[in-house]
Protein backbone atom coordinates (compact mmCIF):
# COMPACT_ATOMS: atom_id res chain seq x y z
CA UNK A 1 0.00 0.00 0.00
CA UNK A 2 0.60 3.65 -0.84
CA UNK A 3 1.98 5.36 2.12
CA UNK A 4 -0.17 8.81 2.81
CA UNK A 5 0.17 11.68 5.23
CA UNK A 6 -2.37 13.04 7.49
CA UNK A 7 -1.67 15.91 9.54
CA UNK A 8 -1.75 14.42 13.84
CA UNK A 9 -4.91 16.69 14.66
CA UNK A 10 -7.43 19.44 13.47
CA UNK A 11 -10.23 21.07 15.19
CA UNK A 12 -13.74 22.24 14.08
CA UNK A 13 -16.54 24.33 15.19
CA UNK A 14 -19.73 22.62 15.61
CA UNK A 15 -21.86 22.98 12.75
CA UNK A 16 -18.87 24.11 10.11
CA UNK A 17 -17.36 22.37 7.82
CA UNK A 18 -14.31 20.10 8.56
CA UNK A 19 -11.91 19.81 5.74
CA UNK A 20 -9.19 17.03 6.12
CA UNK A 21 -6.37 16.72 3.53
CA UNK A 22 -3.96 13.42 3.01
CA UNK A 23 -0.86 13.15 0.87
CA UNK A 24 -0.33 10.05 -1.08
CA UNK A 25 2.09 11.19 -3.57
CA UNK A 26 3.02 7.64 -4.73
CA UNK A 27 -0.38 6.83 -5.03
CA UNK A 28 -0.58 4.11 -8.29
CA UNK A 29 -2.78 4.07 -11.08
CA UNK A 30 -5.11 1.18 -9.71
CA UNK A 31 -4.78 2.38 -5.97
CA UNK A 32 -8.34 4.40 -4.47
CA UNK A 33 -8.18 6.58 -1.17
CA UNK A 34 -10.68 4.86 1.09
CA UNK A 35 -11.10 6.88 4.31
CA UNK A 36 -12.51 5.41 7.79
CA UNK A 37 -12.75 6.58 10.71
CA UNK A 38 -13.02 5.59 14.67
CA UNK A 39 -14.28 6.36 17.21
CA UNK A 40 -13.37 6.48 20.65
CA UNK A 41 -13.14 2.54 21.80
CA UNK A 42 -15.31 1.48 18.94
CA UNK A 43 -14.06 -0.36 15.59
CA UNK A 44 -12.96 1.63 12.47
CA UNK A 45 -15.99 2.94 10.47
CA UNK A 46 -15.65 2.82 6.68
CA UNK A 47 -16.67 6.99 5.24
CA UNK A 48 -16.31 6.91 1.34
CA UNK A 49 -13.93 5.57 -1.54
CA UNK A 50 -12.69 6.97 -4.39
CA UNK A 51 -10.23 6.52 -7.84
CA UNK A 52 -9.85 9.84 -9.69
CA UNK A 53 -13.48 11.52 -9.64
CA UNK A 54 -14.94 13.34 -6.50
CA UNK A 55 -17.76 11.44 -4.68
CA UNK A 56 -19.96 12.01 -2.29
CA UNK A 57 -22.41 10.26 -0.45
CA UNK A 58 -24.95 10.69 2.98
CA UNK A 59 -21.63 11.00 5.19
CA UNK A 60 -18.97 12.61 3.71
CA UNK A 61 -17.36 14.12 0.43
CA UNK A 62 -13.93 13.24 -1.22
CA UNK A 63 -12.17 16.07 -3.29
CA UNK A 64 -9.03 14.20 -5.34
CA UNK A 65 -6.69 16.46 -6.96
CA UNK A 66 -6.09 15.74 -10.86
CA UNK A 67 -3.14 14.34 -10.33
CA UNK A 68 -3.98 12.36 -7.31
CA UNK A 69 -1.45 13.14 -4.89
CA UNK A 70 -3.56 14.50 -2.43
CA UNK A 71 -7.34 14.41 -1.44
CA UNK A 72 -9.61 16.26 1.21
CA UNK A 73 -12.27 14.43 3.25
CA UNK A 74 -15.11 16.88 4.35
CA UNK A 75 -17.62 16.25 6.56
CA UNK A 76 -20.21 19.52 5.47
CA UNK A 77 -22.02 20.34 8.99
CA UNK A 78 -19.45 18.40 11.76
CA UNK A 79 -20.99 17.68 15.09
CA UNK A 80 -19.83 16.29 18.03
CA UNK A 81 -19.95 13.02 17.58
CA UNK A 82 -17.85 13.81 14.61
CA UNK A 83 -14.96 13.74 16.75
CA UNK A 84 -12.82 10.52 16.15
CA UNK A 85 -9.50 9.79 14.19
CA UNK A 86 -9.92 9.85 10.59
CA UNK A 87 -7.52 7.55 8.20
CA UNK A 88 -6.87 8.00 5.20
CA UNK A 89 -5.44 4.78 3.51
CA UNK A 90 -4.63 3.57 -0.10
CA UNK A 91 -4.86 0.36 -1.72
CA UNK A 92 -6.28 -1.45 -4.62
CA UNK A 93 -9.96 -1.96 -4.59
CA UNK A 94 -10.36 -5.35 -5.75
CA UNK A 95 -7.99 -8.40 -5.37
CA UNK A 96 -7.04 -11.36 -3.36
CA UNK A 97 -4.08 -11.77 -0.90
CA UNK A 98 -1.96 -9.67 0.12
CA UNK A 99 -3.31 -6.80 -2.16
CA UNK A 100 -6.91 -6.90 -0.55
CA UNK A 101 -5.37 -5.70 3.21
CA UNK A 102 -6.15 -1.93 4.59
CA UNK A 103 -2.85 -1.04 6.30
CA UNK A 104 -3.47 1.96 8.58
CA UNK A 105 -1.72 5.33 9.62
CA UNK A 106 -1.76 7.41 12.53
CA UNK A 107 -4.72 9.29 10.82
CA UNK A 108 -5.66 12.50 12.03
CA UNK A 109 -7.42 13.28 15.13
CA UNK A 110 -10.46 15.34 14.64
CA UNK A 111 -11.96 17.27 17.59
CA UNK A 112 -15.41 18.59 16.75
CA UNK A 113 -15.53 21.38 19.76
CA UNK A 114 -19.18 23.17 20.76
CA UNK B 1 -21.70 -3.97 14.04
CA UNK B 2 -24.27 -5.62 12.54
CA UNK B 3 -23.32 -8.91 10.88
CA UNK B 4 -19.99 -8.95 12.64
CA UNK B 5 -19.89 -10.20 16.34
CA UNK B 6 -16.51 -10.31 18.66
CA UNK B 7 -16.28 -12.61 21.86
CA UNK B 8 -15.55 -12.03 24.93
CA UNK B 9 -15.43 -8.41 24.75
CA UNK B 10 -13.12 -8.06 27.85
CA UNK B 11 -10.91 -10.58 29.25
CA UNK B 12 -8.08 -10.79 32.07
CA UNK B 13 -5.74 -13.76 31.93
CA UNK B 14 -2.75 -15.15 33.13
CA UNK B 15 0.90 -15.02 31.79
CA UNK B 16 1.28 -18.13 30.18
CA UNK B 17 -2.09 -19.24 29.62
CA UNK B 18 -3.77 -20.04 26.05
CA UNK B 19 -5.95 -17.82 25.14
CA UNK B 20 -8.55 -17.71 21.71
CA UNK B 21 -10.40 -14.82 20.85
CA UNK B 22 -13.69 -15.86 18.40
CA UNK B 23 -14.91 -13.52 15.55
CA UNK B 24 -18.70 -14.84 14.18
CA UNK B 25 -20.00 -12.95 10.94
CA UNK B 26 -23.14 -13.30 9.03
CA UNK B 27 -22.06 -11.52 5.88
CA UNK B 28 -20.90 -14.83 4.26
CA UNK B 29 -17.71 -12.81 3.37
CA UNK B 30 -14.45 -14.66 2.22
CA UNK B 31 -11.80 -12.69 3.60
CA UNK B 32 -11.27 -12.14 7.76
CA UNK B 33 -8.89 -10.02 9.66
CA UNK B 34 -7.24 -9.87 13.05
CA UNK B 35 -6.23 -6.18 13.89
CA UNK B 36 -4.36 -5.35 17.28
CA UNK B 37 -4.66 -1.54 18.42
CA UNK B 38 -1.68 0.19 20.61
CA UNK B 39 -1.42 3.35 21.72
CA UNK B 40 1.09 5.09 19.56
CA UNK B 41 1.03 2.44 16.64
CA UNK B 42 -2.78 2.48 15.48
CA UNK B 43 -4.13 -0.63 13.69
CA UNK B 44 -1.66 -4.00 13.12
CA UNK B 45 -2.92 -6.56 10.67
CA UNK B 46 -2.08 -9.71 12.69
CA UNK B 47 -3.17 -12.63 10.27
CA UNK B 48 -6.11 -12.85 7.86
CA UNK B 49 -7.89 -15.42 5.90
CA UNK B 50 -8.95 -15.60 2.30
CA UNK B 51 -11.13 -18.24 2.73
CA UNK B 52 -11.72 -21.54 4.72
CA UNK B 53 -8.73 -23.07 5.87
CA UNK B 54 -6.61 -20.43 4.11
CA UNK B 55 -4.73 -17.76 6.72
CA UNK B 56 -1.66 -16.07 5.80
CA UNK B 57 0.35 -13.85 8.17
CA UNK B 58 -0.28 -10.14 8.75
CA UNK B 59 2.54 -7.67 10.24
CA UNK B 60 2.83 -8.40 13.78
CA UNK B 61 1.79 -12.33 13.66
CA UNK B 62 4.56 -13.79 15.80
CA UNK B 63 2.90 -15.16 19.41
CA UNK B 64 -0.55 -15.52 17.67
CA UNK B 65 -1.76 -18.60 15.30
CA UNK B 66 -5.90 -18.30 13.56
CA UNK B 67 -7.71 -21.04 12.08
CA UNK B 68 -10.62 -20.89 9.94
CA UNK B 69 -12.94 -24.09 9.46
CA UNK B 70 -16.04 -22.86 8.52
CA UNK B 71 -16.87 -19.32 6.31
CA UNK B 72 -18.32 -17.60 9.57
CA UNK B 73 -16.23 -17.95 12.48
CA UNK B 74 -12.28 -17.15 12.58
CA UNK B 75 -10.40 -17.24 15.69
CA UNK B 76 -7.08 -16.21 17.20
CA UNK B 77 -5.08 -17.35 19.56
CA UNK B 78 -2.65 -16.64 22.02
CA UNK B 79 -1.00 -19.97 22.59
CA UNK B 80 0.87 -18.47 25.75
CA UNK B 81 -0.09 -15.01 26.45
CA UNK B 82 2.32 -12.62 27.01
CA UNK B 83 2.54 -8.70 28.54
CA UNK B 84 3.03 -7.44 25.41
CA UNK B 85 -0.49 -9.29 23.82
CA UNK B 86 -2.71 -6.70 26.11
CA UNK B 87 -4.54 -4.66 23.41
CA UNK B 88 -7.65 -4.37 21.96
CA UNK B 89 -8.14 -6.70 19.23
CA UNK B 90 -10.72 -6.32 15.87
CA UNK B 91 -12.06 -8.38 13.59
CA UNK B 92 -12.87 -7.33 10.54
CA UNK B 93 -14.38 -8.71 7.35
CA UNK B 94 -14.51 -7.81 3.85
CA UNK B 95 -15.92 -9.25 0.27
CA UNK B 96 -14.07 -8.47 -3.21
CA UNK B 97 -15.87 -5.86 -5.26
CA UNK B 98 -18.04 -4.90 -2.81
CA UNK B 99 -18.33 -1.21 -2.26
CA UNK B 100 -17.96 -0.38 1.30
CA UNK B 101 -14.75 -1.63 2.32
CA UNK B 102 -14.21 -3.47 5.18
CA UNK B 103 -16.91 -3.88 7.99
CA UNK B 104 -15.08 -3.94 11.76
CA UNK B 105 -16.39 -5.66 14.85
CA UNK B 106 -16.48 -3.86 18.17
CA UNK B 107 -12.96 -5.11 19.90
CA UNK B 108 -11.95 -7.25 22.47
CA UNK B 109 -9.85 -5.42 25.03
CA UNK B 110 -7.61 -8.22 26.45
CA UNK B 111 -5.74 -7.25 29.86
CA UNK B 112 -2.30 -9.96 30.33
CA UNK B 113 -1.47 -9.74 33.78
Amino acid sequence: DAKTTQPPSMDCAEGRAANLPCNHSTISGNEYVYWYRQIHSQGPQYIIHGLKNNETNEMASLIITEDRKSSTLILPHATLRDTAVYYCIVRVREGGGSNYKLTFGKGTLLTVNP
Amino acid sequence: DAGITQSPRHKVTETGTPVTLRCHQTENHRYMYWYRQDPGHGLRLIHYSYGVKDTDKGEVSDGYSVSRSKTEDFLLTLESATSSQTSVYFCAISEPRTVDGYTFGSGTRLTVV
